[in-house]
């Protein structure tokens, strides 16, 4: 199985900071990584798709990056709403795998 | 618009069944497979499989194998996801997940369910 691995695993930060979250694949998986936020008590959101690609209707202030091994998710200038949860999933190869999840709180 | 609609909590004893169903809107419904995921209390995201809602052909992670089963009723557009032999450590919120392109498992998954909480306690 494909190990994601996600750093860090929680994060403060500030409205209007920018902040970057890191996506680690124990193997290559081309650009077949999605981002999702998850709020508490909420399904999952989908955010980026093949690494760098807005899903329709997420704001452009949410931006993925990557390909191979190393991918980057990146928010910037924070508001209230984006303190939540942030997952990366490998859609390369059976099984999915998903990071163990990144906390992003306010500080 | 695209919405999965989700079956209502549950509580089950160890080792009964549940069978959670995902009722589909807003789009084809055979067009496009369905994944299920779950997600412990307080845990990360754990990828169970998927169903083709066209032949209703299964794939089914390999922890899974044996224990889970996937249908669909294509005539109100629901899939169904089944799993026998409960244990409390399958506490768990399951999501039904649609593949995001049609025709192929291998996409990312929007848009999910609501979530359907199944608590196992004696």
């Amino acid at each position: 199985d494909i190990q994601m691995t996600q750093s860090p695993s929680s994060l403060s930060a500030s409205v209007g900071d920018r902040v970057t979250i890191t996506c680690r694949a124990s193997q290559g998986i081309s650009n077949y990584l999605a981002w999702f936020q998850q709020k508490p008590g909420k399904a999952p959101k989908s955010l980026i798709y093949a690494a760098s690609s807005l899903q329709s209707g997420v704001p452009s202030k949410f931006s993925g990056s990557g390909s191979g091994t190393d991918f980057t998710l990146t928010i910037s200038s924070l508001q209230p709403e984006d303190f939540a949860t942030y997952y990366c999933q490998q859609y390369n190869s059976y099984p999915f795998t998903f990071g163990q999840g990144t906390r992003l709180e306010i500080k | 618009q695209v919405q999965l609609v989700q079956s209502g909590a549950e509580v089950k004893k160890p080792g009964a069944s549940v069978k959670v169903s995902c009722k589909a809107s807003g789009y084809t419904f055979t067009g496009y497979y369905m994944h299920w995921v779950r997600q412990a209390p307080g845990q990360g995201l754990e990828w169970m499989g998927w169903i083709n809602p066209n032949s209703g052909g299964t794939n089914y992670a390999q922890k899974f194998q044996g224990w889970v089963t996937m249908t669909r009723d294509t005539s109100i557009s629901t899939a169904y996801m089944e799993l026998s032999r409960l244990r409390s450590d399958d506490t768990a919120v399951y999501y039904c997940a649609r593949s995001a392109v049609a025709g192929t498992a291998l996409a990312w998954f929007d848009p999910w369910g609501q979530g359907t909480l199944v608590t196992v306690s004696s």
